[in-house]
């Protein structure tokens, strides 16, 4: 079984510039989460999707969405590009929503804001 | 807000010691669970505790889950450079979203 991809794996955009990452999930599991890595902060919650519905929401500006699409295929976008957006960008997918299940982890997008 | 802490944030030793990295929160949690992070990796799970008290051993890794659910351990026997990278831990409560400690990077030297 195919593990989660994400595209693209590294990312080099300017301030202002917006970006869009992709994740597909592993075959029949219907939950996305997405998590922001830095060194300062480590792994932040951005959000969470279950069958096309947005779960969760972890506490990010407005500039900082998502969507997931029928095939539980996820995206999340991010406006307006700041400096300190610099961060490894993970998904995780499982079969059910919440924490509680094993989360499946992606390898991330390097993204680098200049 | 719940919290998890990590300690120690790093760790060097030498291969064949042993280590114990340490998961702190106030809150309970009904499982937790953890990883470990290679470079250029997403993090890869290694266990979930659910029982307060509970002990689980994955070869040389012991993982320790306290009685009243706020805390675990990880300890390492005989550590090889293969362990090295970040280890993090994962607190889940009911349907909400993971919670994450930041991790404690370690070393292992040949």
């Amino acid at each position: 079984k195919a593990g989660v991809t994400q595209t693209p794996r590294y990312l080099i955009k300017t301030r202002g510039q917006q970006v869009t990452l992709s994740c597909s999930p592993i075959s029949g599991h219907r939950s996305v989460s997405w998590y922001q890595q830095t060194p300062g902060q480590g792994l932040q919650f951005l959000f969470e999707y279950f069958s096309e519905t947005q779960r969760n929401k972890g506490n990010f500006p407005g500039r900082f969405s998502g969507r997931q699409f029928s095939n539980s295929r996820s995206e999340m976008n991010v406006s307006t590009l700041e400096l300190g957006d610099s961060a490894l960008y993970l998904c995780a997918s499982s079969l059910v929503a919440g924490g509680g299940d094993t989360q499946y982890f992606g390898p991330g997008t390097r993204l680098t804001v200049l | 807000t719940q919290l998890l802490e990590q300690s120690p944030q790093f760790l060097s030793i030498q291969e064949g010691e042993n280590l114990t990295v340490y998961c702190n929160s106030s809150s309970v949690f009904s499982s937790l669970q953890w990883y470990r992070q290679e470079p250029g990796e997403g993090p890869v799970l290694l266990v979930t505790v659910v029982t307060g008290g509970e002990v689980k051993k994955l070869k040389r890794l012991t993982f320790q889950f306290g009685d009243a659910r706020k805390d675990s351990s990880l300890h390492i026997t005989a550590a090889q450079p293969g362990d090295t990278g970040l280890y993090l831990c994962a607190g889940a409560t009911g349907n909400t979203p993971l919670v994450f400690g930041k991790g404690t990077r370690l070393s292992v030297i040949a």
